[in-house]
């Protein structure tokens, strides 16, 4: 049983949906994390909170849209993607940043 | 230059051999290192941690470390089949960003 949970699992929506991702950590950690994986490539770090503040932005298309509203919440809202924008998104948490971090299961998205 | 580089392997080993997976990182600043396996569709474990020079052994997993050369290994003693996976290897930035290798597929046959 992880302690980051992430919801939904499985998402498929078409280029002019808007959608969202949610992430939970029930670690008591104070940092969190966006992160894209697609094939072939390595984890590439989308958006880093701390302590509820927005601490990086790495470049991220704005049809990517974080929010956190507290310590143990994350969301990543999605509009207007693109097919090439499919990939597993996951989450991440750390009790501080530059501590270990631990990865929720993820969101393996579609965008058709 | 890629931050944090390792073979894609994949790298296969018979079952109950040491499977040797490497990494190399290019900033100099970078102070502690992770080890994760993630298993084909399932999200990214942690393995090990190091943040000193040398070894660093937990039950099958050792971790080593040289900072002088820039290079981190884990290696796996007796493995198993269900130790067939992908690793990454993970390094800290100077700016506190975890920067991922590509990872290697690692595959143990019984």
């Amino acid at each position: 049983e992880t302690g980051v949970t992430q919801t939904p699992r499985h998402l498929v929506m078409g280029m002019t949906n808007k959608k969202s991702l949610k992430c939970e950590q029930h670690l008591g950690h104070n940092a969190m994390y966006w992160y894209k994986q697609s094939a072939k490539k390595p984890l590439e770090l989308m958006f880093v909170y701390n302590f509820k503040e927005q601490t990086e932005n790495n470049s991220v298309p704005s049809r990517f849209s974080p929010e956190c509203p507290n310590s143990s919440h994350l969301f990543l809202h999605l509009h207007t993607l693109q097919p090439e924008d499919s990939a597993l998104y996951l989450c991440a948490s750390s009790q501080t940043l530059g501590d270990i971090q631990y990865f929720g299961a993820g969101t393996r998205l579609s965008v058709l | 230059q890629k931050e944090v580089e390792q073979n894609s392997g994949p790298l296969s080993v018979p079952e109950g051999a040491i499977a040797s997976l490497n990494c190399t990182y290019s900033d100099r600043g970078s102070q502690s290192f992770f080890w994760y396996r993630q298993y084909s569709g399932k999200s990214p474990e942690l393995i090990m941690f190091i943040y000193s020079n040398g070894d660093k052994e937990d039950g099958r997993f050792t971790a080593q470390l040289n900072k002088a050369s820039q290079y981190v290994s884990l290696l796996i003693r007796d493995s198993q089949p269900s130790d067939s996976a992908t690793y990454l290897c993970a390094a800290y930035t100077g700016f506190q960003k975890l920067v991922f290798g590509t990872g290697t597929r690692l595959l143990v046959s019984p």
